[in-house]
């Protein structure tokens, strides 16, 4: 069956240290990827989107990601976390629908 | 502005007591759909729609209904709300079922 699973339900970091959320699938070819942020009481923003091409994806915010076929993964990296980048992350894949990881919630420290 | 809007945001009703989530998009997409999110569960789609009059159940569609009269609005109805629908529930549009999803700002439901 279709799925993304996002392992890591909460990660904190400390502002200006690196960032790393992971990403699996499981599909039979590779899906159109996405990367969502839900700040707190908002809907969802789009940080970026792999279809096909380069492997890796700039996205907005600063952030990037790798799409790497042989681990089946889209993990999503920011070089320096900021405060404001404390909200919950959300991967989503599919074909002819999104489906959704579970999701990461990001707490930033001073 | 491209958007997609929903109201109410907040909403507390009753067991039973029909009520109407209202979404509508600005961009002309043509692929809207609906999730709820709950805690640990991340977004899981209820209903989608590929065109007007076009409409199919997504991975939770119990409990729900949906229109798609006219391409801008896309109608999320509980006929009869029971307390597991308590959620928070999302409107999407795209331009196409895996292209990018644009958000309204969502409605949290309470049924009591």
């Amino acid at each position: 069956a279709q799925s993304v699973t996002q392992p890591d339900i909460h990660i904190t970091v400390s502002e200006g240290a690196s960032l790393e959320l992971r990403c699996n699938y499981s599909y039979g070819a590779t899906p159109y990827l996405f990367w969502y942020v839900q700040s707190p009481g908002q809907g969802l923003q789009l940080l970026l989107k792999y279809f096909s091409g380069d492997t890796l994806v700039q996205g907005i915010k600063g952030f990037e990601a790798e799409f790497k076929r042989s681990q089946s993964s889209f993990n999503l990296r920011k070089p320096s976390v900021h405060w404001s980048d404390a909200a919950e992350y959300f991967c989503a894949g599919g074909y002819n629908k999104l489906i959704f990881g579970a999701g990461t919630r990001l707490a930033v420290h001073p | 502005e491209a958007q997609v809007t929903q109201n109410p945001r907040y909403l507390i009703t009753v067991t039973g007591k029909k009520l109407t989530v209202t979404c509508s998009q600005n961009m002309n997409h043509e692929y809207m759909s609906w999730y709820r999110q709950d805690p640990g569960l991340g977004l899981r789609q209820i209903y989608y729609s590929m065109n007007v009059e076009v409409t199919d159940k997504g991975d939770v569609p119990e409990g729900y209904k949906v229109s798609r009269k006219e391409k801008r609005n896309f109608p999320l109805i509980l006929e009869s709300p029971s307390p597991n629908q308590t959620s928070l529930y999302f409107c999407a549009s795209s331009r196409t079922e895996n292209t990018e999803a644009f958000f309204g700002q969502g409605t949290r439901l309470t049924v009591v």
